[in-house]
């Protein structure tokens, strides 16, 4: 079945540091990838999301790029600010039965960035 | 517009009680699923449905079950509680049900003493 991996956290960082959090994903379709993220006590946001391989995702200074040779779709940021702190989800969407887009997810990173 | 809508916000319950728990979609969005976070993981997918239709289901027990009102919003139930039903239950609403962005409630904090 479908299964997303990412890099377990936390992972500790200081202001204006890079950041990037792995995700490799399996799938037997050719799903659609996002990240979300969750700020404490909250629900999961739509951060970035990319539909087809080599497509790349984008926002708020966030990226991802649809990688189908390494199966990957890793999230990176150039210069991390304290509230980016959050925990970040990898996710695929693939069709189940005829219809139906069930989202799998990875574990989640926890980011913490200190100033 | 108002975004995905869920309550309760926080709900307390002991083991054997039932709950249910509900949903409000955006307004045009005809899809609801429903996901488990336990704490420190990721959400688990529970159900979708999409036209009152059940679309898919999770590897969750029977105990489980939910549907879809005319008005596209849901009630998740769970029997006969057990204390790992504990969890933060999501619920994300989406156009329809290909491959379109699925966006999530605040989620309802349950927890089953």
């Amino acid at each position: 079945g479908d299964s997303v991996t990412q890099m377990e956290g936390p992972v500790t960082l200081s202001e204006e540091a890079c950041l990037t959090i792995n995700c490799t994903y399996t799938a037997t379709g050719y799903p659609s990838l996002f990240w979300y993220v969750q700020y404490p006590g909250e629900g999961l946001q739509l951060l970035l999301k990319a539909t087809k391989a080599d497509d790349k995702g984008s926002n708020k200074g966030f990226e991802a790029t649809y990688r189908k040779e390494t199966t990957s779709f890793h999230l990176e940021k150039g210069s991390v600010q304290v509230s980016d702190s959050a925990v970040y989800f990898c996710a695929l969407s693939d069709m189940i039965k005829a219809a139906g887009n069930k989202l799998t997810f990875g574990g989640g990173t926890r980011v913490l960035v200190k100033p | 517009d108002a975004g995905v809508t869920q309550s309760p916000t926080h709900l307390i319950k002991t083991r054997g009680q039932h709950v249910t728990l509900r949903c409000s979609p955006i307004s045009g969005h005809k899809s609801v699923s429903w996901y488990q976070q336990v704490l420190g993981q990721g959400p688990q997918f529970i159900f979708q449905y999409y036209e009152k239709e059940e679309r898919g289901r999770g590897n969750f027990p029977d105990r489980f079950s939910a549907r879809q009102f005319p008005n596209y919003s849901s009630e998740l139930n769970v029997n006969a509680l057990l204390l790992g039903d504990s969890a933060l239950y999501l619920c994300a609403s989406s156009l329809g049900t290909g491959k379109e962005t699925q966006y999530f409630g605040p989620g309802t904090r349950l927890l089953v003493l």
